[in-house]
């Protein structure tokens, strides 16, 4: 069964470096998604992304953070000067339109020291 | 703004019975409802999902409700296992197919 692919699994990065954070949707697939869900915190949407643009955002997702589609498969989220509140787990799903499923990566934790 | 409800305290429920978890929203009705299984570091797994005009929809020994009038979602396991132990999560979509959630109610199942 296909499924959602993310690296990597932890990243861990000094305060004020950029990181970018990648993930392989689901061939076929049209909307992609990333969420984060900070520890012992819920799930919080960040920005999804159709036909290679930003379909709708969240207050969250300001202008340290740009998500890009370079190729027909990779999917990432760069956030450009991290900060110690980005710390947290950081989800990329994928949704086939008419499906109403979102299938979620593993996740890649990043730790801002 | 749309917001999900679900109960944070943890459920501890002794194996064999039936763990029953709610999820309640506010504002309109969604389209539907989605249930998620989040194991420890790990990402959300697609339960179940029910639609407004659903009543009640089934998966093994799983089973959701959909309560508009309540405005509220149950979430059942039957036979439970200590396998099933676990964060569960109730979403509903906005726009653009994006989840918004509920914080999860954790689930432990005692031999």
């Amino acid at each position: 069964e296909p499924e959602v692919t993310q690296t990597p699994s932890h990243q861990v990065t000094q305060m004020g470096q950029e990181v970018i954070l990648r993930c392989v949707p689901i061939s076929n697939h049209l909307y992609f998604y990333w969420y984060r869900q900070i520890l012992g915190q819920k799930v919080e949407f960040l920005v999804s992304f159709y036909n290679n643009e930003i379909s709708e955002k969240s207050e969250i997702f300001d202008d340290q953070f740009s998500v890009e589609r370079p190729d027909g498969s990779n999917f990432t989220l760069k956030i450009r000067s991290t900060k110690l509140e980005d710390s947290a787990m950081y989800f990329c799903a994928s949704y086939r339109q008419y499906t109403d499923t979102q299938y979620f990566g593993p996740g890649t934790r990043l730790t801002v020291l | 703004s749309q917001k999900i409800e679900q109960n944070s305290e943890a459920l501890n429920i002794q194996e064999g019975k039936t763990a029953t978890l709610t999820c309640n929203y506010t504002n309109y009705s969604p389209a539907y409802l989605q249930w998620y299984r989040q194991d420890p570091g790990r990402g959300p797994v697609f339960l179940l999902l029910i639609r407004e005009n659903e009543k009640e929809k089934r998966k093994e020994r799983l089973k959701v409700t959909f309560d508009t009038t309540l405005k509220q979602s149950l979430f059942h396991i039957t036979a439970s296992q200590p396998a099933d132990s676990a964060t569960y999560l109730c979403a509903r979509p906005d726009s653009n197919y994006q989840l918004i959630w509920g914080a999860g109610t954790k689930l432990i199942i005692k031999p």
